[in-house]
């Protein structure tokens, strides 16, 4: 089955700094990649998604890329604000018609210091 | 996601007795999933449905048993062969095709 890998564990970050978020994945079939973001007691909530289709997806401060030679994937986050605090989650699957069988990362904590 | 609602929002079990969680979604989402947190830790998938009547195990289903007689709910029973329930459960679901998976707000189960 797939295996995804993410680091760091923690981030630690200057407001206005980037942070990244690297993740790995080992089924070279998986085709599409969410980043989830939670903060302390609450749900995840999708950020952004990238398919296997793009290379790079940018949403404001937000990027996402993608390698698939290499099965790995990175969250991009610009000019970092306190509220980008929080716990975040990259996943894979591969997407199927009947829904889809998420693999998460471990979670990177990333705490911009102000 | 605020369509998909998990209650109760805190529970407490006594050790050796079965409790059952509720997920109810009004998305008219055909797939849905139960994982479960535990602290500091990622989401690992207990069981996920994709249509009525049919579900699969995921990779943490020994202790847990559910059911979907109706496309709205996904109840998930934490029995009491589970020997470490006491964690964040998070229930999902998505729509037909080349979707993300949408949460609920979680139950946050304590054996005591």
């Amino acid at each position: 089955g797939e295996n995804v890998e993410q680091h760091p564990s923690t981030l630690s970050v200057q407001e206005g700094d980037s942070a990244v978020i690297k993740c790995t994945y080992s089924d070279s079939a998986s085709n599409y990649f969410p980043w989830y973001k939670q903060e302390l007691g609450k749900r995840p909530q999708l950020i952004i998604d990238i398919r296997s289709n793009v290379g790079e997806k940018k949403d404001q401060r937000i990027a996402v890329t993608l390698n698939k030679t290499a099965k790995h994937f990175s969250l991009h986050i610009t000019e970092t604000q306190p509220e980008d605090s929080a716990v975040y989650f990259c996943a894979a699957t591969l997407i199927k018609a009947a829904g889809n069988k998420l693999t998460f990362g471990g979670g990177t904590r990333v705490l911009v210091k102000p | 996601d605020g369509g998909i609602t998990q209650s109760p929002k805190y529970l407490f079990r006594k050790e050796g007795q079965n409790v059952t969680l509720s997920c109810e979604q009004n998305l008219n989402h055909d797939a849905m999933y139960w994982y479960r947190q535990d602290p500091g830790q990622g989401l690992r998938l207990i069981y996920y449905s994709q249509i009525v009547n049919d579900f699969q195990k995921g990779d943490i289903a020994e202790g847990y048993s559910v059911s979907r007689e109706k496309k709205e709910s996904f109840p998930l029973t934490v029995t009491s062969a589970q020997k470490n329930p006491t964690a964040f459960y998070l229930c999902a679901s998505s729509p037909p095709g080349p979707d993300t998976q949408y949460f609920g707000p979680g139950t946050r189960l304590t054996v005591l």
